[in-house]
C-alpha cells in the first residue's frame, strides 16, 4: 500500500486570536532555549530566546514560557497576523554551542 | 551583501555523483553548521566546525564531507550521492557569547534521482 509521511502538527487561528504553540525539551540540562520561525523557502529565524534561570521573556507580540520541572516551552504570539503563518521550531542547548531542535508547528492564520 | 549565503538554491544529481554545497559568511563568525531538513525529522545536524581546520560530526554526518580552510566558507560535499541524502540542506553561523543563536541561510534543495 502507499506509505504515508509523517507531518507536522498544524495550528490553526483567526487573525487576531492569540497564538500559542508548545514544545517539549528532551534534556533537563539544557540551560538555553531559542524559537525559531520558518516561513515557506526560507531559513529559519530568532523569534526570541530564554535561558533556564528564567520562567518568561517577552518580546514584541511574543511570549516564552519555560517550565523546568515538565521540561516545556510554549511560545505566545499576540494578535495573530496573517505574516505569522509559517513553521515553529524550539531548539535547546545543552551541549557547547550545539542546539537541538524540535520537529516544529505549522501554524496557519486565518484571515 | 552581509549574511549567509548557500548556493546553489536547487540542485538535482544523479545517484553516486559527488555534489558540493556551498556556505559563506560575512560575520567572521567562529561557529558553522550544516543542517538538513526532512519532514518528520525536523533539523539535524550533518556537521559542525568550531574555527578554521576544525571539524566535528553532528547526529547525521554519514556520507558527507566538510571542510574549513577559511573562516567564511564551509561547503558541504557529497561523496556518492544516495537518494536518501535528498532534502533541504542548511548551513548556519554563529558566534559564541551572542544571544541570538544561529543564523541560518536559506537552504539547497537537494533532489538525488
Amino acid at each position: 500500500g502507499e506509505s504515508v509521511g509523517l507531518h507536522l502538527p498544524t495550528l490553526s487561528v483567526q487573525e487576531g486570536d492569540n497564538s500559542i504553540i508548545n514544545c517539549a525539551y528532551s534534556n533537563s540540562a539544557s540551560d538555553y532555549f531559542i524559537w525559531y520561525k520558518q516561513e515557506s523557502g526560507k531559513g529559519p529565524q530568532f523569534i526570541i530566546d530564554i535561558r533556564s534561570n528564567m520562567d518568561k521573556r517577552q518580546g514584541q507580540r511574543v511570549t516564552v514560557l519555560l517550565n523546568k520541572t515538565v521540561k516545556h516551552l510554549s511560545l505566545q504570539i499576540a494578535a495573530t497576523q496573517p505574516g505569522d503563518s509559517a513553521v515553529y521550531f524550539c531548539a535547546e542547548n545543552y551541549t557547547g554551542n550545539q542546539f537541538y531542535f524540535g520537529t516544529g508547528t505549522s501554524l496557519t492564520v486565518i484571515p | 551583501d552581509a549574511g549567509i549565503t548557500q548556493s546553489p538554491r536547487y540542485k538535482i544529481t544523479e545517484t553516486g555523483r559527488q555534489v558540493t554545497l556551498m556556505c559563506h559568511q560575512t560575520w567572521s563568525h567562529s561557529y558553522m553548521f550544516w543542517y538538513r531538513q526532512d519532514l518528520g525529522h525536523g533539523l539535524r545536524l550533518i556537521y559542525y566546525s568550531a574555527a578554521a581546520d576544525i571539524t566535528d560530526k553532528g547526529e547525521v554526518p554519514d556520507g558527507y564531507v566538510v571542510s574549513r580552510s577559511k573562516t567564511e566558507n564551509f561547503p558541504l560535499t557529497l561523496e556518492s550521492a544516495t537518494r536518501s541524502q535528498t532534502s533541504v540542506y542548511f548551513c548556519a553561523s554563529s558566534e559564541p557569547g551572542l544571544t541570538d543563536g544561529y543564523t541560518f541561510g536559506s537552504g539547497t534543495r537537494l533532489t538525488v534521482v
